[in-house]
């Protein structure tokens, strides 16, 4: 069973660092592109980033490039999104996603539950 | 401002048939795979279509996705009452290099 699990959220304070964290299992971690898509309070959903399934590659949403680092350790089966700058627009719920964007994901996708984040001085 | 764009909301009766469209350019939605999710509140989303209109296992077979030039279609018959929820479109584009999403729709079962 896909399985995806974020940590990390929690209530910030503007211009901190957090970090973070979405554990993988029930599948080959290391064979799929991640994402990390987020959800403002009564917004729609918003893309944050991508990283390669060899973590080599990184995209970014404009909102976030330059302040967001998304990385992987496949010998751990984890994602990880480090944050910096944060702001009170960074406010959101974030989720772990695998997204079938072409055919080399054979159809698989999940999202963990999501960790919430709260930007508050 | 979406690159993606959903009309904001669409309601139908129960048993009606109901389309979303998307519509997108050249460098998203006219060369790369369409997917498309449900959200019901408070939950993660679920995939509905991927590849522009293929069903994961478990989805009914009355969704169904589609796809023409630089826009696309999610549809489906026989409207449920728990059909209500938030439709989001999304493809990768080439020339941003970034996963977009369209804005989202809500649809209501009158």
């Amino acid at each position: 069973q896909v399985q995806l699990v974020e940590s990390g959220g929690g209530e910030v304070q503007p211009g901190t660092s957090p970090r973070l964290s979405c554990g993988a299992s029930g599948f080959i971690f290391s064979n799929y592109g991640m994402n990390w898509v987020r959800q403002a309070p009564g917004k729609g959903l918003e893309w944050v980033a991508h990283v390669s399934y060899h973590g080599k590659l990184t995209y970014y949403a404009d909102s976030v490039r330059g302040r967001f680092t998304v990385s992987r350790d496949n010998s751990m089966n984890s994602l990880y999104l480090q944050m910096h700058s944060l702001r009170a627009d960074d406010t959101a719920v974030y989720y772990c996603a695998i997204i079938p964007l072409d055919p080399t994901y054979r159809a698989l996708n999940a999202w963990g539950r999501g960790t919430t984040v709260t930007v508050s001085s | 401002q979406s690159v993606l764009t959903q009309p904001p909301s669409v309601s139908a009766a129960p048993g009606q048939r109901v389309t979303i469209s998307c519509s997108g350019s050249s460098s998203n939605i006219g060369l790369n795979y369409v997917f498309w999710y449900q959200q019901l509140p408070g939950t993660a989303p679920k995939l509905l279509i991927f590849e522009d209109n293929k069903r994961p296992s478990g989805i009914p077979d009355r969704f169904s996705g589609s796809k023409a030039g630089t826009s696309a279609t999610l549809a489906f018959s026989g409207l449920q009452t728990g059909d209500e929820a938030d439709y989001y479109c999304g493809v990768w584009d080439t020339s941003l290099g970034a996963v977009v999403l369209g804005g989202g729709t809500r649809l209501t079962v009158l």
